[in-house]
């Protein structure tokens, strides 16, 4: 079957960094996405991993390892915006489909 | 570049009407568009996904009778959720995928549609 888990939600500190974990198992594998969705409005797309390794977008950072299927989010230099729910989701055949995974909630204090 | 409307944004109905969500790529043509549905602290859950001109091809468990989707062109996509139940109301996303364009792996949400059915 298909199942991605990440933790449910997580508390940090204005301008510290958080790591954000996701594991997955689905039949295949064509790619790992993370999305931001702030409360009541559409999920906006971060990264996209296909390949093993890191990927750094300014304060955004993704990991993905196939061979473990799991991969990270990385926050730093966090500010009170990033207060929001991240969705990790992987493109399981070889087809378009997404399955997204329940969310993390971030809570970012001050 | 590469914008989803979806219309309405909020919708209240009774318990035995059909609603009518629009789904719309303003600047690009989608080659594919997928519904979602969320509820309350939850993930997004794929519905179907449908090509412009074909059947849409649904999730197991979603009902096709209940929830019908029409792709009738490359910009627009249409569900209509019939005789609407209290446990119909959710948050409905729709988003769309252009996969000859570069990256082809994005897909772009639209801002989605609260349905409450009372």
């Amino acid at each position: 079957g298909q199942n991605i888990d990440q933790p449910t939600e997580m508390t940090a500190t204005e301008g510290a960094i958080v790591q954000i974990n996701c594991t997955y198992q689905t039949s295949g594998f064509n790619g790992l996405f993370w999305y931001q969705q702030h409360a009541g409005e559409a999920p906006t797309f971060l990264s996209y991993n296909v390949l093993d390794g890191l990927e750094e977008k300014g304060r955004f950072s993704s990991f993905l390892s196939r061979s473990k299927g799991y991969s990270y989010l990385l926050l730093k230099e966090l500010q009170m915006k990033d207060s929001a729910s991240y969705l990790c989701a992987v493109r399981a055949t070889g087809g378009f489909k997404t399955i997204f995974g329940a969310g993390t909630r971030l809570f970012v204090k001050a | 570049g590469a914008v989803v409307s979806q219309h309405p944004s909020r919708v209240i109905c009774k318990s035995g009407t059909s609603v009518k969500i629009e789904c719309r790529s303003l600047d690009f043509q989608a080659t594919t568009m997928f519904w979602y549905r969320q509820f309350p602290k939850k993930s997004l859950m794929l519905m179907a996904t449908s090509n412009e001109g074909s059947k849409a091809t649904y999730e197991q468990g979603v009902e096709k009778d209940k929830f019908l989707i029409n792709h009738a062109s490359l910009t627009l996509s249409t569900l209509t959720v019939t005789s609407a139940h209290p446990e119909d109301s959710s948050f409905y996303i729709c988003s769309a995928s252009d996969f000859d364009r570069v990256p082809s792996y994005e897909q772009y949400f639209g801002p989605g549609t609260r349905l409450t059915v009372t």
